[in-house]
């Protein structure tokens, strides 16, 4: 099985500074089909899972320019350029290519110092 | 707007059923593999079960393999999860999932 990894697992931020999550994989994420599945998710207290990300890089609708996300073969990062308020919660990024079986990492806390 | 809305859950037994929904609307339902994820109090995210766009191939872990069947409804846009012979480590919010999310809905399996 894939195992994600996620660092830090908490992460304090000042409003207005910029954040970034690691995540790692067992095994490469690149699929047969030349893509990687790798997607980012927020989740805020109480709420509905958000995605983020997909495809490493690909911004879902509505998602603010301020995240972006990078990396390939087993090494991704999650950046937020200005972090605001409304982005505390945890961050999870997890693993599509080894389909049917999704993995995730284990969560990153982004709380406002 | 993608939405998927859950229902279903709530409170059983050790040994008795559920059966969880997720009504879909904003793709095309049919299109779409479709996953079921859970999270236990205090635990990580666990892929739970996965079903083709057609309803034909499904996949579970093999912490359910056996108790529980996923099934879809691609007239209704709708997913299913049958759970049966539920364990009280069964105990968890259930996510279907298309990449999208839905809101969740709670098991609680006790005696």
């Amino acid at each position: 099985d894939v195992v994600m990894t996620q660092s830090p697992l908490s992460l304090p931020v000042t409003l207005g500074q910029p954040a970034s999550i690691s995540c790692r994989s067992s095994q490469s994420l690149v699929h047969s089909d030349g893509n990687t599945y790798l997607n980012w998710f927020h989740v805020r207290p109480g709420q509905t899972p958000r995605p983020l990300i997909y495809k490493v890089s690909n911004r879902d609708s509505g998602v603010p320019d301020r995240f972006s996300g990078s990396g390939s073969g087993s090494n991704f990062t999650l950046e937020i350029s200005r972090v605001e308020a409304e982005d505390v919660g945890l961050y999870y990024c997890m693993q599509a290519t080894h389909w049917p079986m999704y993995t995730f990492g284990p969560g990153t806390k982004l709380e406002i110092k | 707007e993608v939405q998927l809305l859950q229902s279903g859950g709530g409170l059983v037994q050790p040994g008795g059923s559920l059966r969880l929904s997720c009504a879909a609307s904003g793709f095309t339902f049919s299109s779409y593999a479709l996953s079921w994820v859970r999270q236990a109090p205090g635990k990580g995210l666990e892929w739970v079960s996965g079903i083709s766009g057609n309803g034909k191939m499904t996949y579970y872990a093999e912490t359910v393999k056996g108790r529980f069947t996923v099934f879809r409804d691609n007239s209704k846009n709708t997913l299913y999860l049958q759970m049966n012979s539920l364990r009280v480590d069964d105990t968890a919010v259930y996510y279907c999932s298309s990449g999208y999310w839905g809101q969740g809905t709670l098991v609680t399996v006790s005696s």
